[in-house]
């Protein structure tokens, strides 16, 4: 498996559940990231981790918990989402966070809350 | 606060065409810009990446062009073909010590047989 694979692919749940997004790079890089892409709107950054460690939470709403085991490794924790939350959720990683970096992206996760 | 703007949000030309995609950006103090291509039910792709001191990069067919000065960016596909057909989306990256990529919604490209 190359590049950056996020699973699952498709995921349909209720407000009052709790389910994981998982998301693997096999690209050696030490930053990693989670973003938003809802309909007609833009795709926003969500989370910055390097090196485990999280750098950045852009203003997420708590029912959004992220964590990230290693570099290699990313998680997305969710638990009592509103409908509104339905998006396609990307992961990306980069040699390193901050500018001039490439970020490489997975496929997403297309999540449906009903 | 950084916002990106692309227009048209869909543009459909015949094969063979050539075809500009623009980007507006409203601070011009940005580190660099991207354009990405996104095809449905996929993630992004990074096409170029275009650092502030420079004015263009080329890739095969793509040429993406910087001004700074007045907040504009353009990709330029040359002889275009089906398989280009995808959503182009431009991301501005603002100075050092922030991770805050912002992006465009997006221009999404049919070129027709």
């Amino acid at each position: 498996e190359t590049g950056v694979t996020q699973t699952p692919r498709h995921l349909v749940m209720g407000m009052t559940n709790k389910k994981s997004l998982k998301c693997e790079q096999h690209l050696g890089h030490n930053a990693m990231y989670w973003y938003k892409q809802s309909a007609k709107k833009p795709l926003e950054l969500m989370f910055v981790y390097s090196l485990e460690e999280r750098v950045e939470n852009n203003s997420v709403p708590s029912r959004f918990s992220p964590e990230c085991p290693n570099s290699s490794h990313l998680f997305l924790h969710l638990h009592t989402l509103q409908p509104e939350d339905s998006a396609l959720y990307l992961c990306a990683s980069s040699q390193d966070p901050g500018p001039g970096e490439t970020q490489y992206f997975g496929p997403g996760t297309r999540l449906l809350v009903l | 606060k950084q916002e990106v703007t692309q227009i048209p949000a869909a543009l459909s030309v015949p094969e063979g065409e050539n075809l500009v995609l623009n980007c507006s950006f409203t601070d011009s103090a940005i580190y660099n810009l991207q354009w990405f291509r996104q095809d449905p039910g996929k993630g992004l792709t990074s096409l170029l990446l275009i650092q502030s001191s420079q004015r263009e990069q080329t890739s095969g067919r793509l040429n993406a062009s910087l001004d700074k000065s007045s907040g504009r960016s353009t990709l330029y596909i040359a002889a275009s073909q089906p398989g280009d057909s995808a959503t182009y989306l431009c991301a501005a990256y603002p100075g050092a010590g922030s991770y805050q990529l912002t992006f465009g919604k997006g221009t999404k490209l049919s070129v027709i047989p």
